[in-house]
C-alpha cells in the first residue's frame, strides 16, 4: 500500500496550509499525522483521521475521504515549519508512512 | 508518560547490537511499542511492534529476519537487536508507545531516538 505526499508546501504566516496524503480508498482507513522538526522526534498531531491529541493546538485539523486525507494548519505560524508524515495501518498487517511533506513558512 | 531510549552507538560492520527503550508512567504491559527507522535526510519507516503483555510481535516485511524485537516487561524495556550490522543500518532509530487497543493505533509518545553508526 502506497501513500503519496507532495514533497513540499510553502505558506505565508497567518494563511492556511493543506497537506494531502493520497492512497487507494484511504477513506476506509484510519489516518494519523506526525510533525517532525529538525533534530527532534516526531510528534502526533492528528489521530484517527481528525482527532487532536492533548496539547495540540486547534489550528491543526484533519479529514479523510475517498482517496485523499488532508491535514489542515490554520493561521500558520513560523513554529509550524516542519516535516509532516501521514500514516495508516494497512490490511496487510503493517504500518505505512507517506514520504513526508516539508512545510516552509515564508 | 515517558519513553527513554539508550544512547548513541558506533559499531563496525559485522558487530552485534541491542538498543533499548524504557517506558514509564503508564501500564507498560497494556500498550504496543513500535520501532521506526529514519535514515539521514529520509522519511520514517516502520520496522515492527511488540505487545509487552504477551510478547506478540509484528514485523514489517522489509525488516523481518533482519532484526529482532523483544521485551522484558518486568523492567519495562523493549529492545531492538541486530546479529550482524551493515553500513546500511546506520540511521536514527525511534521507539514509540502506541495508543491503547489494537496494534494499528497511533504512536502517541516517542522516545528521543538512538543514533546508530556502522563504519569500519
Amino acid at each position: 500500500y502506497v501513500l503519496t505526499q507532495a514533497p513540499s508546501v510553502s505558506v505565508a504566516p497567518g494563511q492556511t496550509a493543506r497537506i494531502t496524503c493520497g492512497g487507494n480508498n484511504i477513506g476506509s482507513k484510519s489516518v494519523q499525522w506526525y510533525q517532525q522538526k529538525p533534530g527532534q522526534a516526531p510528534v502526533l498531531v492528528v489521530d484517527n483521521d481528525s482527532g487532536r491529541p492533548s496539547g495540540i493546538p486547534e489550528r491543526f485539523s484533519g479529514s479523510n475521504s475517498g482517496d485523499t486525507a488532508t491535514l489542515t494548519i490554520s493561521r500558520v505560524e513560523a513554529g509550524d515549519e516542519a516535516d509532516y508524515y501521514c500514516q495508516v495501518w494497512d490490511f496487510s498487517d503493517q504500518y505505512v508512512f507517506g514520504a513526508g511533506t516539508k512545510v516552509t513558512v515564508l | 508518560v515517558l519513553v527513554v531510549q539508550s544512547g548513541a552507538e558506533v559499531k563496525q560492520p559485522g558487530d552485534s547490537l541491542k538498543i533499548s527503550c524504557q517506558g514509564s508512567g503508564y501500564r507498560f504491559s497494556n500498550n504496543w511499542i513500535g520501532w521506526v527507522r529514519q535514515k539521514p535526510g529520509k522519511g520514517l519507516e516502520w520496522m515492527g511492534s511488540i505487545y509487552p503483555g504477551d510478547s506478540e510481535t509484528r514485523y514489517s516485511p522489509s525488516f523481518r529476519g533482519q532484526v529482532t524485537i523483544s521485551v522484558d516487561k518486568s523492567i519495562t524495556i523493549a529492545s531492538l537487536q541486530w546479529s550482524s550490522l551493515k553500513a546500511s543500518d546506520s540511521a536514527m532509530y525511534y521507539c514509540a508507545r502506541q495508543l491503547d487497543g489494537d496494534v494499528g493505533n497511533a504512536f502517541d509518545v516517542w522516545g528521543q531516538g538512538t543514533m546508530v553508526t556502522v563504519s569500519s
